[in-house]
């Protein structure tokens, strides 16, 4: 099955700094790659996707990178904010048509804090 | 309100003993999954469900059972075989033609 690495686990950075968070996998048929945020004690919220037709994408600060060729993708947060500070989880989804359509494997996460 | 409820927030049980979390949808959503979540790592799969009456076993279905008599309805039963089982644990939906998976907020289980 799909296996997904995310790093760093913890990232610690100044008020208006950059921010990138990579993670790699191991299905070379994943074509779906959502970014998630999760506050504490809520569930994750969707903040970014890819398909793995695009290599990149782009929604005000943040952007997702994608390198389907070295099975990575990058999630990175421009003039970061103190309310950017939360868990990040990566995630990878099956090609269709697969008994892994529609499941996500996700990356263990990073702690971002983002210091005023 | 559309959205995902899940309850209860919290629940405590005693070793031993089965507990049921509710799941349900309004956002008319074929699939709908459950995740279990533990401190410093990523959410794993339990068990999904594409359609009515119809549920797969995720990556660590072993001591869980689920149902899927209705649509919105996804429920969620840990049962006493489940070795582990306190943990925060997540359910989600999704439109079977769409990508984006969405969460609920959460249940907390602790088991003592």
């Amino acid at each position: 099955g799909e296996n997904v690495e995310q790093h760093p686990s913890t990232l610690s950075v100044q008020e208006g700094d950059s921010a990138v968070i990579k993670c790699t996998y191991s299905d070379s048929a994943s074509n779906y790659f959502p970014w998630y945020k999760q506050e504490l004690g809520k569930g994750p919220q969707l903040i970014i996707d890819i398909r793995s037709n695009v290599g990149e994408k782009k929604d005000q600060r943040i952007a997702v990178t994608l390198n389907k060729t070295a099975k990575h993708f990058s999630l990175h947060i421009t003039e970061t904010q103190p309310e950017d500070s939360a868990v990040y989880f990566c995630a990878a989804r099956g090609n269709a048509g697969g008994t892994s359509y529609g499941k996500l494997t996700f990356g263990q996460g990073t702690i971002l804090t983002v210091h005023p | 309100d559309g959205g995902i409820t899940q309850s209860p927030k919290y629940l405590f049980r005693k070793e031993g003993q089965n507990v049921t979390l509710s799941c349900e949808q309004n956002l008319n959503h074929d699939a709908m999954y459950w995740y279990r979540q533990d401190p410093g790592q990523g959410l794993r799969l339990i068990y999904y469900s594409q359609i009515v009456n119809d549920f797969q076993k995720g990556d660590i279905a072993e001591g869980y059972s689920v149902s899927r008599e209705k649509k919105e309805s996804f429920p969620l039963t840990v049962t006493s075989a489940q070795k582990n089982p306190t943990a925060f644990y997540l359910c989600a939906s999704r439109a079977i033609t769409g990508n984006t998976i969405y969460f609920g907020e959460g249940s907390w289980l602790t088991v003592v």
